[in-house]
């Protein structure tokens, strides 16, 4: 079957590196999308890595391992505003989404 | 800015009930879709839309049914509310892209209870 799993909630210190990570396994691999929810909003995108390798964009940087069937999302310089949910989607040899439960980010001053 | 709209933030219906939810996003995106979103789980697609009056199902579409009449807006209806079916509804639109995954652009949800 297909899944994907990441941490349910996760805590770190406003100013600090945090890394939310993501497994994966799916019939087929056409990359990986990192999605923002903040409570009570529309999640929004962050990243989509299809490619090996480190993508940076600002404080956020996302991270992709095919052979390992792993990604991390890495959070740099911590504000308050960080606070919210994480979602993981891989995409699948149809096309289509699979999505993980998502992982809560508490962020503490 | 808005993008994608979702009519109802919160609705509360009672059992049996019909319930509509409409969704418009002004992006001209061809594929439109809808999600369920519950604790603990990740998104589950109900149906989702690749062009005018086309549908296909997700992984859940048993109990719904939906409507695309104009490409810019997409319906999810509920013909007979349960109490299963509170839950917080997604509706997402994208760019048809011919190869490659697609970026979606979500609305802010319809938290819907049933009592």
């Amino acid at each position: 079957g297909q899944n994907i799993d990441q941490p349910t909630e996760m805590t770190a210190t406003e100013g600090a590196i945090v890394q939310i990570n993501c497994t994966y396994q799916t019939s087929g691999f056409n990359g990986l999308f990192w999605y923002q929810q903040h409570a009570g909003e529309a999640p929004t995108f962050l990243s989509y890595n299809v490619l090996d390798g480190l993508e940076e964009k600002g404080r956020f940087s996302s991270f992709l391992s095919r052979s390992k069937g792993y990604s991390y999302l890495l959070l740099k310089e911590l504000q308050m505003k960080d606070s919210a949910s994480y979602l993981c989607a891989a995409v699948d040899s149809n096309y289509q989404l699979i999505w993980g439960a998502g992982t809560k980010l508490i962020i503490k001053p | 800015d808005v993008k994608v709209t979702q009519s109802s933030r919160y609705l509360v219906k009672r059992t049996g009930e019909k319930v509509f939810l409409e969704c418009v996003q002004d992006m001209d995106h061809e594929n439109m879709f809808w999600y369920r979103q519950d604790p603990g789980l990740g998104l589950r697609l109900i149906y989702f839309s690749y062009d005018v009056k086309m549908k296909e199902k997700g992984d859940i579409p048993e109990g719904y049914s939906v409507s695309r009449e104009k490409k810019e807006r997409f319906s999810l209806i509920l013909e007979s509310a349960s109490t299963n079916q509170t839950s917080m509804y997604l509706c997402a639109s994208s760019l048809r892209e011919v190869t490659g995954a697609n970026v979606l652009t979500f609305g802010a949800g319809s938290r819907l209870t049933v009592l």
